[in-house]
């Protein structure tokens, strides 16, 4: 079956810090990868992805690189900042197949000045 | 990126009654949409699969009579939460998958209280 197993939380960092938020996964065949984010209060937005390996997410400094043989797609970021706080999820779609998403059960990140 | 609009945002009601959210693709067509419910600190938990112009598919272990799903065109789907009771108190999102990307994008959700 398909999985997604995240790194749990929550993680604290102080401003400028290197973040990493391990996700590694279980699929068969060759899934799609995301990273989705959401602030307090609000549905998810979609971060990055990835669709084959070693393609490289990125977006808004953050970046994820899909690597097959260690079935990996790790978050990060160089200089965290206090309105990187929120929730990420790391997520799977399966392809040719069911349509779903398979989440992660997602990780706090907290940032402070 | 494309834009899924979710409303409304927030809604009170009392136990007994029912309630509508509505899910909208702005920018794009959607056949497929999803709803999905999030206990609080916690993952998404996918309550069904809305497909344009047939019933809806829900996973195991959600009332179909309770969360009526509607999905009448290629840009509305609709949950209503039928006779509310406390218990259905939580954080209701829904997603619309955009075909060439394969990609799911999300409404901000509806935070429903049952008093």
């Amino acid at each position: 079956g398909n999985s997604v197993t995240q790194m749990e939380g929550p993680v604290t960092l102080s401003e400028e810090a290197f973040l990493t938020i391990n996700c590694t996964y279980t699929a068969t065949g060759y899934p799609s990868l995301f990273w989705y984010v959401q602030y307090p209060g609000e549905g998810l937005q979609l971060l990055l992805k990835a669709t084959k390996a070693d393609d490289k997410g990125s977006n808004k400094g953050f970046e994820a690189t899909y690597r097959k043989e260690t079935t990996s797609f790790h978050l990060e970021k160089g200089s965290v900042q206090v309105s990187d706080s929120a929730v990420y999820f790391c997520a799977l779609s399966p392809r040719g197949g069911s349509e779903k998403l398979v989440f992660g059960k997602g990780t706090k990140l907290t940032v402070n000045p | 990126g494309a834009v899924v609009s979710q409303h409304p945002s927030w809604v009170i009601c009392k136990s007994g009654t029912s309630v509508k959210i509505e899910c909208r693709s702005l920018d794009f067509q959607a056949t497929t949409m999803f709803w999905y419910r999030q206990f609080p600190k916690q993952s998404l938990m996918l309550m069904a699969t809305s497909n344009e112009g047939s019933k809806a598919t829900y996973e195991q272990g959600v009332e179909k009579d309770k969360f009526l799903i509607n999905h009448a065109s290629l840009t509305l789907s609709t949950l209503t939460v039928t006779s509310a009771h406390p218990e259905d108190s939580s954080f209701y999102i829904c997603s619309a998958r955009e075909l060439a990307e394969n990609i799911q994008y999300f409404g901000a959700g509806t935070r429903l209280s049952v008093l």
